[in-house]
């Protein structure tokens, strides 16, 4: 039944260590998005996919990168984390990617870096 | 920049109670607002939307009104179940032509027998 799968629900990893949370949907989903939720804050959009067009939020730290290898499948990487890059890690799908789309959420992956 | 405000939790009620989130928003343009879901180890899921002033969202006995001469979107409940014990997303679509959805940082809901 599941739509959209995050694996692994806990991620634990060390200070600068890379690290890949992995997303998967079964929704056949044209856009793949992921967000960064930090305790007790809003969820924050870090980049999407449409189809193979990679997508970055201005704002978003260059540490953190992201691949999409098939429709199904979306990787995120942070390739140093530090102690601040500890949050929920939330990934999301839309058949397209008009504001009024709704979005189909993971239930999330923690990340903690020690 | 775009931005949600939501009131801050936790909202405790107790069963049958009235329910109301305050949420306000500031955007360009003419965003879509939505509300989304968390229930306890869930992802987030959408709970209603609206697209234009002065439209009604509504679900699961959930209402919503686009005001946007308050800029806000209100949610309430007019008898709350322990069941919607959750916690509750305000969200915005961004300016950037795709569904950014900008959210509030959540309202912690929790409904006692």
């Amino acid at each position: 039944d599941a739509m959209v799968i995050q694996n692994p629900r806990y991620q634990v990893t060390q200070f600068g260590k890379p690290v890949t949370l992995s997303c998967s949907q079964t929704l056949n989903h044209n856009v793949m998005y992921w967000y960064q939720q930090k305790s007790s804050q809003a969820p924050k959009l870090l980049f999407h996919y449409y189809d193979k067009d990679f997508n970055n939020e201005a704002d978003t730290p260059d540490n953190f990168q992201s691949r999409r290898p098939n429709t199904s499948f979306c990787f995120l990487d942070i390739r140093s984390p530090g102690l601040g890059d500890a949050a929920m890690y939330l990934c999301a799908t839309s058949r397209d990617r008009g504001q009024d789309e709704k979005l189909f959420f993971g239930s999330g992956t923690q990340l903690s870096v020690l | 920049g775009d931005s949600v405000t939501q009131m801050e939790g936790p909202v405790t009620l107790s069963e049958e109670a009235f329910l109301t989130i305050n949420c306000t928003y500031t955007a360009t343009g003419y965003p879509s607002l939505f509300w989304y879901v968390q229930y306890p180890g869930e992802g987030l899921q959408l709970l209603l939307k609206a697209t234009k002033a002065d439209d009604k969202g509504s679900n699961k006995g959930f209402e919503a009104t686009y005001r946007k001469e308050t800029t806000s979107f209100h949610l309430e409940k007019g008898s709350v179940q322990v069941s919607d014990s959750a916690v509750y997303f305000c969200a915005t679509s961004g300016a950037g032509g795709y569904n950014k959805l900008i959210f509030g940082a959540g309202t912690r809901l929790a409904v006692h027998p």
